[in-house]
């Protein structure tokens, strides 16, 4: 089974400020057939469902402002973001679906504002 | 607005079944997999299992393999997750998300809005 560890688990931030979180594999999330890298990451809100922000590593998903950015390979990965808003609060979720449908996630990232 | 609707919470005693819904759009039944994720409380995400109901290929996590079942009836464009026998520690939030495909581009793009169960006697 493939394990994410995501660090930190609790980062306070003070609103236009940057932030950033690790999330780490217990192996390679890179696909060598299609050269793609499984690895997404959520946002959960107080009270709300999981949204998705970035897939594949670093593209985002549709609406998602450009102050989210992903970065990394192979099994170290960062959510970034550049200046943090108060909408920004919840739960960071990193997800690995290397081998469908099997996906895994990480235990989660709670930004505080 | 594309939306997938779950019905509502439940509270149910250890032994006893339950079946709940996860309802969406004829294009997102025709078209996705159907997957099923628990959030027990004050804790993470943990998938459970997929299904694509044009054919109800059903998959699940090893962790919830004879405890659950999935199914998906395409006519009414609605997945189901059953349990037969609760207990207290299926006390969670449930939620259904769709996903296009296995292809790196196609995540969870559209969650449910979750259904609790209580499980207590």
């Amino acid at each position: 089974d493939i394990v994410l560890t995501q660090t930190p688990l609790s980062l306070p931030v003070t609103p236009g400020e940057p932030a950033s979180i690790s999330c780490r594999s217990s192996q390679s999330l890179l696909d060598s057939d299609d050269e793609n890298t499984y690895l997404d990451w959520y946002l959960q809100k107080p009270g709300q469902s999981p949204q998705l922000l970035l897939y594949a590593v670093s593209y985002r998903a549709s609406g998602v402002p450009g102050r989210f950015s992903g970065s990394g390979s192979d099994t170290d990965f960062t959510l970034r973001i550049s200046r943090v808003e108060a909408e920004d609060a919840g739960v960071y979720y990193c997800m690995q679906r290397l081998e469908f449908p099997s996906c895994s996630f990480g235990q989660g990232t709670k930004l505080e504002i | 607005e594309v939306q997938l609707v779950q019905s509502g919470a439940e509270v149910k005693k250890p032994g006893e079944s339950l079946k709940i819904s996860c309802q969406g759009s004829e294009d997102t039944f025709s078209k996705y997999w159907i997957d099923w994720v628990r959030q027990m409380p004050g804790n993470g995400l943990e998938w459970m299992g997929i299904i694509f109901p044009t054919d109800s290929d059903t998959r699940y996590s090893p962790a919830f393999q004879g405890h659950v079942t999935i199914s998906a009836d395409k006519s009414i464009s609605t997945a189901y997750l059953q349990w037969s026998s609760l207990a207290a520690s299926d006390t969670a939030i449930y939620y259904c998300a769709r996903r296009l495909s296995a292809e790196a581009e196609d995540s969870f793009d559209l969650w449910g809005q979750g259904t609790l169960v209580t499980v207590s006697s």
